[in-house]
């Protein structure tokens, strides 16, 4: 299977609930990032975190990296309807990023 | 400060025609990287190009395709003779830095061209 699948596949949520995505990869890299997608548009960077940090915020997101595991979830807290868009992790072993095939996010209001 | 720009944002093109699909890094970014969206599906990396060279195009399909970022302006994504599976969103990245001494740096993503072969 290919580097940085995402779980689940599909997610929904009520409004002010918190949302968990993971990513698991196979192969040792230098970084994990996340990406947001919003239907028909582009990638939007959300959140790098390095081979050496274990945890990292920015505002509502929470980013845990696991290398033992080679594991990642991202949690988004008090969610919002605007929260609504596909996330996907990518994994950066040099010059290409690897991306998994991401989790549909629906935050119903 | 502009991002990453590309056009056009949508291209209809029939089988058998070329699709020239085009992107602006980033000023001052020096890495290009192009991507390809099937839909539904994740990013999959296609080729990695610096000024004038390729670097890494290991994920390009042998034929049919080219990639190129000369020296003065956009760098191009040229699909030859297309078919209905080259349908997909097309994805541009750059960077300001490669791969260099085990820093990896932030890939900025461009809007996307969505191509449609009829």
């Amino acid at each position: 299977s290919q580097q940085g699948e995402e779980d689940p596949q599909a997610l929904s949520i009520q409004e002010g609930e918190n949302a968990t995505m993971n990513c698991s990869y196979k192969t040792s890299i230098n970084n994990l990032q996340w990406y947001r997608q919003n239907s028909g548009r582009g990638l939007v960077h959300l959140i790098l975190i390095r081979s050496n940090e274990r945890e990292k915020h920015s505002g509502r997101l929470r980013v845990t990296l696991d290398t033992s595991k080679k594991s990642s979830s991202l949690l988004i807290t008090a969610s919002r309807a605007a929260d609504t868009a596909s996330y996907f992790c990518a994994t950066d072993r040099g010059s290409r990023l690897t991306f998994g095939e991401g989790t549909q996010l629906t935050v119903n209001p | 400060n502009a991002g990453v720009m590309q056009n056009p944002r949508h291209l209809v093109r029939r089988r058998g025609q070329e699709a020239r699909l085009r992107c602006s890094p980033v000023k001052g970014h020096s890495h290009v990287y192009w991507y390809r969206q099937l839909p539904e599906e994740g990013l999959k990396f296609m080729v990695y190009l610096q000024k004038e060279n390729i670097i890494d195009e290991s994920g390009m399909p042998k034929e049919r395709f080219s990639a190129e970022f000369p020296k003065e302006g956009p760098s191009i994504l040229r699909i030859q003779q297309v078919v209905r599976g080259d349908s997909a969103a097309y994805f541009c990245a750059s960077s300001p830095l490669g791969r260099r001494g085990g820093l990896s740096n932030e890939q900025f993503f461009g809007p996307g061209t969505r191509l449609t072969v009829l």
